[in-house]
């Protein structure tokens, strides 16, 4: 089981770019199976997938944020990175970087990807 | 994109009640069905997998079921550490998408 622990700044004005990392320890973000990941949260609300990244620098976004948003990896570092640009209100939640991984049975058959390590989070807000 | 809805939105129950959880998704995700509990203040935590299937060192009390578009999680005895909010997650595709979550309340 690895940790993680987002780092970043807790407030911005509309317009700027979130920019988020997410340390990696107890493992190495090099690991097969290993897909990282943001999540976030508004106050009081659901869970949002944003996106993750895989070791090799591949990256799958969720389409609607697309356009504003950017994940990269830091192998060397242990550590990912989540670039959003131009918030504004909407974008004010606490934000979860996440491991996800392949599940498999016994004969080697997938049973989809699970969510098993979770940062704590961090509280962004956005504000004037 | 697939979405997830979930009902009750929030639930009212003793300790010792059996309670079910419904999620419905939008299209197929075949078994491809997570659930989650999330306590106020702290990450989420996996509970089930591929609909049914317990996550290493979830009490037994959980159990889920489903396939295709239907699903739920059961909560066997309700203890009261179970208090919390439960959501449902497919992995079928991406985006990945969650239910809206299901508060489970102290009556």
């Amino acid at each position: 089981q690895v940790q993680l622990q987002e780092s970043g700044p807790g407030l911005l004005k509309p317009s700027q770019t979130l920019s988020l990392t997410c340390t990696v320890s107890g493992g190495s973000i090099n690991s097969d199976n290993s897909f990282w990941t943001w999540i976030r949260q508004p106050a009081g609300g659901g869970l949002e997938w944003l996106g993750r990244i895989y070791r090799s620098g591949s990256a799958l976004y969720n389409s609607s944020l697309e356009s504003r948003l950017a994940i990269s990896v830091d192998t060397s570092a242990n550590h990912f990175s989540l670039s959003l640009k131009s918030v504004t209100a909407a974008d004010t939640a606490t934000y979860f970087c996440a491991r996800a991984a392949n599940k498999f049975d016994y004969s080697g058959r997938r049973l989809g990807q699970t969510f098993d390590d979770w940062g704590l989070g961090i509280l962004v807000t956005v504000s004037p | 994109d697939i979405q997830m809805t979930q009902s009750p939105s929030s639930l009212s129950a003793s300790v010792g009640d059996r309670v079910t959880i419904t999620c419905r998704a939008s299209q197929s995700i075949t078994n491809y069905l997570n659930w989650y509990q999330q306590k106020p203040g702290k990450a989420p935590k996996l509970l089930i997998y591929a609909a049914s299937t317990l996550q290493n060192g979830v009490p037994s009390r959980f159990s889920g079921t489903g396939s295709g578009t239907d699903f739920a999680l059961i909560i066997s005895s309700l203890q009261r550490e179970d208090f919390a909010t439960y959501y449902c997650q497919q992995s079928y595709s991406s985006p990945r998408s969650f239910g809206q979550g299901t508060k489970l309340e102290i009556k």
